[in-house]
């Protein structure tokens, strides 16, 4: 079946430690995006990534890295200089040339220790 | 500037009554508004879509409907069950990506 894998599922970071967190899809979509929701919140945008080997800035993309090497694969990287990390990230993917609903991952639940 | 409000922010139900769900856009929104359902823990999952060439949309138990007069659409869920509980989410599509509404917990009581 074809669909979109985060891993891990749960994730502990020390302070002052980059953590990386993977987004892998076998869905052959272009598009591809990295979203952070904090309890009771909405989804906000840290990064995406239209094409390989390019990606753009969101809303909140500040302490936030990615890469984009291979179609399939969109990992982030969360860095020591976010300085609020603890929170559910979601990946999502989309076909880009048509305007279409996202499939997100099941999610990373990233905490701070 | 680009937003999605999202009203109202939680709503609970008793099972088999109907659930709405509103939605307002911005300007500059582009002609497709997705809705999604986050299950705890999972990721949000697609449920239904409008396009703005047509006014309604129906798909069993769920349907939405578009004004684009009134810049606003709305997620309808006719007779509710235990398991339509959840957290909905509504977008609007803005150049290259979509901006979500803040979602409404929706509790669905037997």
């Amino acid at each position: 079946d074809g669909g979109i894998t985060q891993s891990p599922k749960y994730l502990f970071r020390k302070e002052g430690q980059n953590v990386t967190l993977s987004c892998e899809q076998n869905l052959n979509h272009d598009a591809m995006y990295w979203y952070r929701q904090d309890p009771g919140q909405g989804l906000r945008l840290i990064y995406y990534s239209q094409i390989v080997n390019d990606f753009q800035k969101g809303d909140i993309a500040e302490g936030y890295s990615v890469s984009r090497e291979k179609k399939e694969s969109f990992p982030l990287t969360v860095t020591s200089a976010q300085k609020n990390p603890t929170a559910f990230y979601l990946c999502a993917s989309s076909p880009g040339q048509v305007v279409y609903g996202y499939t997100f991952g099941s999610g990373t639940r990233l905490t701070v220790v | 500037g680009e937003n999605v409000e999202q009203h109202p922010s939680t709503l609970s139900v008793q099972e088999g009554d109907s659930a709405v769900i509103k939605c307002t856009y911005s300007d500059s929104a582009s002609n497709y508004f997705p809705w999604y359902k986050q299950e705890l823990g999972k990721g949000p999952q697609l449920i239904i879509d409008i396009r703005s060439n047509v006014g309604e949309k129906k798909d069993q138990r769920i349907a939405v409907t578009l004004n684009k007069t009134a810049k606003h659409f709305s997620l309808h869920i006719t007779e509710t069950q235990p398991e339509d509980s959840a957290v909905y989410f509504c977008a609007g599509h803005y150049g290259q990506n979509f901006v979500f509404g803040p979602g409404t917990r929706l509790s669905v009581l037997p």
